[in-house]
């Protein structure tokens, strides 16, 4: 049983392109979480979605960030604009419900150049 | 406002001896309690975790020990094996798994285990 996948591991980008960072849960997972870490900090809850629904978004920053979990396919974590404070791990996380405990990917390491 | 903390980011103990990491949080509406461990480059491993209506869980050499009245829970792992070199984070949640809102990570306590 594949763990949770998160593509790219590392990604590269300049100020103000786009990154995109994907994430595939578990198999029988239906809950994705994503979280960012910064150097030296614990990680950070950002957005937690079910299948083609936000359900808590109170950690996105207010712009330039969105999350989807289409019906079919990865969860997509899109940052526009990005600029050097975006540098951080994303990593991303499932669970097969809300009450079940979460299971970490093995993050994409975005640094904005 | 650091709702989860970990007070000691590093923690030294001889191999087969007991290591204890500690944490403390703030927020008396958490109801559910984690650890996972960490490797360089890798995904947080979920280890072992504690419902508020407990005081201690126990896994192989793990245990998690839970005081509500002074919003303070520890991992104790015995015997510390060198496999067991790790960062260390606590985490916490309104509910089981993490609910609508996530789950709340302390910094973490790196752990090297001595041989």
């Amino acid at each position: 049983n594949a763990g949770v996948m998160q593509n790219p591991r590392h990604l590269v980008r300049r100020r103000g392109q786009e990154a995109r960072l994907r994430c595939s849960p578990m198999k029988g997972h239906s809950h994705v979480y994503w979280y960012r870490q910064l150097p030296e900090e614990g990680l950070k809850f950002m957005v937690y979605l079910q299948k083609e629904n936000i359900i808590d978004e109170s950690g996105m920053p207010k712009e330039r960030f969105s999350a989807e979990f289409p019906k079919e396919g990865p969860s997509i974590l899109r940052i526009q604009q990005v600029v050097r404070g975006d540098s951080a791990a994303y990593f991303c996380a499932s669970s097969r419900t809300s009450l079940y405990e979460q299971y970490f990917g093995p993050g994409t390491r975005l640094t904005v150049t | 406002d650091q709702q989860v903390k970990q007070n000691s980011p590093s923690l030294s103990v001889q191999e087969g001896r007991i290591s204890i990491l500690n944490c403390d949080y703030t927020n008396s509406m958490f109801d559910y309690f984690l650890w996972y461990k960490k490797y360089p480059a890798e995904g947080p491993t979920f280890l072992i975790s504690i419902s508020s209506i407990k005081d201690k869980n126990e896994d192989g050499r793990f245990t998690v020990f839970l005081n509500k009245s002074a919003k303070h829970l520890s991992l104790h792992i015995v015997p510390s094996q060198p496999g067991d070199s790790a960062v260390y984070f606590c985490a916490a949640s309104l509910g089981p798994g993490g609910g609508a809102d996530g789950l709340t990570f302390g910094k973490g306590t790196h752990l090297i285990i001595q041989p």
